[in-house]
């Protein structure tokens, strides 16, 4: 089953708008990573967030994790029009959850992102 | 020039045939990936193997085989046991851990005539 499902499934906004996507997932984690994916195209890391961690950065992406909630969100800053593609998260379930030695990711449906220049 | 390479891109295959998608990485990567994707789904699991000679089934194994003889590769083979094939497939390798960053190849879309 799947264990992150995104939300919302679709987003359009015009360009040099924020946008925001969420991931809400089921068990306890090991880390949580989100990937880009244009269309027809493989999927491209863009930040990893650990289970201990509460938020992070990377150029105009920001990344916050929030445990308790089990869910995290993806915010990208003044999007431009190659910001367009599916965004994915993908969680790592803990080892606790695993059994010491399965911890493989488990991508959700993903949300897709249009920027409207 | 590092990476992971499918191919080929697009494969075309008549029902009861099998057919072998190939997947190669030269960033020395212990693990690699077989995932599907479905129009506007995510990614579900095909196969995965950590080491040389050893491969493990994910959670859509049925009709499909792998083989992992070479660290650097690692091909899906789509049986005709398959019922429902045509999808995009994707490769991916990570450095050691299943818990690690992947990074994924261009994909292969198979279409099932």
């Amino acid at each position: 089953s799947q264990q992150g499902e995104e939300d919302p499934q679709a987003l359009s906004i015009q360009e040099g708008e924020n946008a925001t996507m969420n991931c809400s997932y089921k068990t306890s984690i090991n880390n949580l990573q989100w990937y880009r994916q244009n269309s027809g195209r493989g999927l491209v890391h863009l930040i990893l967030i650990r289970s201990n961690e509460r938020e992070k950065h990377s150029g105009r992406l920001r990344v916050t994790l929030d445990t308790s909630k089990k869910s995290s969100s993806l915010l990208i800053t003044a999007s431009r029009a190659a910001d367009t593609a599916s965004y994915f998260c993908a969680t790592s379930p803990s080892q606790l959850v695993s059994n010491f030695g399965n911890e493989k990711l488990t991508f959700g449906t993903g949300t897709r992102l249009t920027i409207i220049p | 020039d590092g990476g992971i390479t499918q191919s080929p891109k697009y494969l075309f295959r008549k029902e009861g045939q099998n057919v072998t998608l190939s997947c190669e990485q030269n960033l020395n990567h212990d693990a690699m990936y077989w995932y599907r994707q479905d129009p506007g789904q995510g990614l579900r699991l095909i196969y995965y193997s950590q080491i040389v000679n050893d491969f493990q089934k994910g959670d859509i194994a049925e009709g499909y085989s792998v083989s992992r003889e070479k660290k650097e590769s690692f091909p899906l083979t789509v049986t005709s046991a398959q019922k429902n094939p045509t999808a995009f497939y994707l490769c991916a390798s990570s450095m050691v851990g299943l818990a690690d960053t992947q990074y994924f190849g261009p994909g292969t879309r198979l279409t099932v005539l």
